[in-house]
């Protein structure tokens, strides 16, 4: 079965400074990965997917993330952190096995501190 | 394009009602999915339809959950006895068809907010 953890309940870090949110996955097939972002009472926004090609993957609001297929991991990074980033952040795989599920790790909160 | 759009947005039921949310995918998406989102079990997929016809139903926890997508803008989700177990956050999403070797994201509606008394 195929699962994504995301091995950080919350992330601090300090406007200015870079930040990472971390994920990894397992998948049965070759890996079709995504990144959403949720802020307070609101739906999941789409930032980033990573579907093959190059490894590192630029999205929306100056995020990107970087695939790994060795340590079976695909961060999001972003250079400089916002206090506007501050949410609720969920990595996503597919299995690219012909299910059309997408399975959600549990979420990491990411504060940003001014 | 509105985006996906949820009804209602919050519904404060009593325990043995009956429970409508509806959802309206975006126009031209072959995919709608609805979630259900809470604290201790995080983001749930319950059941997905492809172009109306539901493809895979084995999120849905129990008998009482049933869903239906009459046609290709709007769906259904109903709970019938409603229990407080079942308050959440409940969401619909929808996406593009998908090509081959591809898979496309999907759009989240803001949520309908369930309370069960």
């Amino acid at each position: 079965a195929q699962s994504v953890a995301q091995p950080e309940d919350q992330v601090n870090v300090a406007e200015g400074n870079p930040l990472t949110v971390k994920c990894t996955y397992s998948v049965s097939g070759n890996p079709y990965l995504f990144w959403y972002v949720q802020y307070p009472n609101r739906g999941l926004q789409f930032l980033l997917k990573y579907i093959t090609g190059d490894n590192l993957v630029k999205g929306s609001y100056g995020f990107e993330a970087e695939f790994n297929k060795s340590q079976t991991s695909f961060h999001l990074k972003k250079p400089s952190a916002l206090v506007s980033d501050s949410a609720l952040y969920f990595c996503a795989a597919y299995s690219g096995a012909g299910s059309y599920q997408l399975t959600f790790g549990k979420g990491t909160k990411l504060s940003v501190i001014p | 394009d509105a985006g996906v759009i949820q009804s209602p947005r919050h519904e404060v039921t009593e325990m043995g009602q009956e429970v409508t949310l509806r959802c309206k995918p975006i126009s031209g998406h072959d995919y709608l999915f609805w979630y259900r989102q809470t604290m201790m079990r995080g983001l749930e997929l319950l059941i997905y339809f492809n172009n109306n016809v539901p493809i895979d139903d084995s999120g849905m926890p129990e008998d009482r959950f049933s869903a239906k997508m009459p046609n290709a803008s709007f769906s259904t989700l109903k709970i019938q006895p409603s229990e407080p177990r079942d308050s959440a956050v409940y969401f619909c999403a929808s996406s593009p068809l998908r090509l081959s070797s591809s898979y496309n994201e999907q759009f989240f509606g803001p949520g309908t907010r369930l309370t069960v008394l």
